[in-house]
């Protein structure tokens, strides 16, 4: 079965800190591979598509980039409104496989 | 801009059919794929599958065959059953719009897919 692992599982920041969280497939997806947001009690939000493609309306903080099993999403300069899990997804083939997220937590 | 709005029962008995509608507003179901997914308590999310407007399906096997989407294009709207209920199917079950996002460099008429639209999701507890 194809795996997908996210890391870390949790991380904390301060207001203006670069993180970067990692997603890891154990079979290449090219470059078919989506990040998103989800706030507590909410869906999830698309954020980047294609590795590296900004959805419409997302800050340019954010950013993404890999290709084959390695892929990176980085958020510059943390904002408070950034807390939240973020969820990286392959759109390669089916089943699509959402990674296990990393939850962002703003000190 | 394209809504999602998911509806069913919010409890559903063990061994039973689960059922939930997608009515989809403020744009057309054709032209693209529309997928469920559902998320347990304190966990992440699980594509269990799409339907293409024109009927093509594809599942996750993780669900053993027990899941049938299908789609009403007259009434704009989608559909998911899940057979066989236990209280592992205990989740948030969300209805998306997975939407040609972007398109590939260098490869006209491909594309990216990702799940743009969605739900704002429905509870659903299986219990006796």
């Amino acid at each position: 079965d194809v795996q997908v692992t996210q890391s870390p599982s949790s991380l904390s920041a301060s207001v203006g800190d670069t993180v970067t969280i990692t997603c890891r497939a154990s079979q290449s997806f090219s470059r078919f591979l989506n990040w998103y947001q989800q706030k507590p009690g909410k869906a999830p939000k698309l954020l980047i598509y294609g590795a590296s493609t900004l959805q419409g309306g997302v800050p340019s903080r954010f950013s993404g980039s890999g290709s084959g099993t390695d892929f990176t999403l980085t958020i510059s300069s943390v904002q408070p409104e950034d807390f939240g899990t973020y969820y990286c997804q392959q759109s390669y083939n089916t089943p699509r496989i959402f990674g296990q997220g990393t939850k962002l937590q703003i000190k | 801009q394209v809504q999602l709005q998911e509806s069913g029962p919010g409890l559903v008995r063990p061994s039973e059919t689960l059922s939930l509608t997608c009515a989809v507003s403020g744009g057309s179901i054709t032209g693209d794929y529309w997928s469920w997914i559902r998320q347990p308590p304190g966990k992440g999310p699980e594509w269990i599958g799409y339907i293409y407007y024109t009927g093509s399906t594809s599942y996750n096997p993780s669900l053993n065959s027990r899941a049938t989407i299908s789609v009403d294009t007259s009434e704009n709207q989608f559909s998911l059953r899940l057979s066989s209920v236990t209280a592992a199917d205990t989740a948030v079950y969300y209805c998306a719009r997975e939407g040609r996002v972007g398109t590939r460099p260098g490869q006209v008429g491909y594309y990216y897919y990702g799940l743009d639209v969605w739900g704002q999701g429905t509870t659903v507890t299986v219990s006796s």
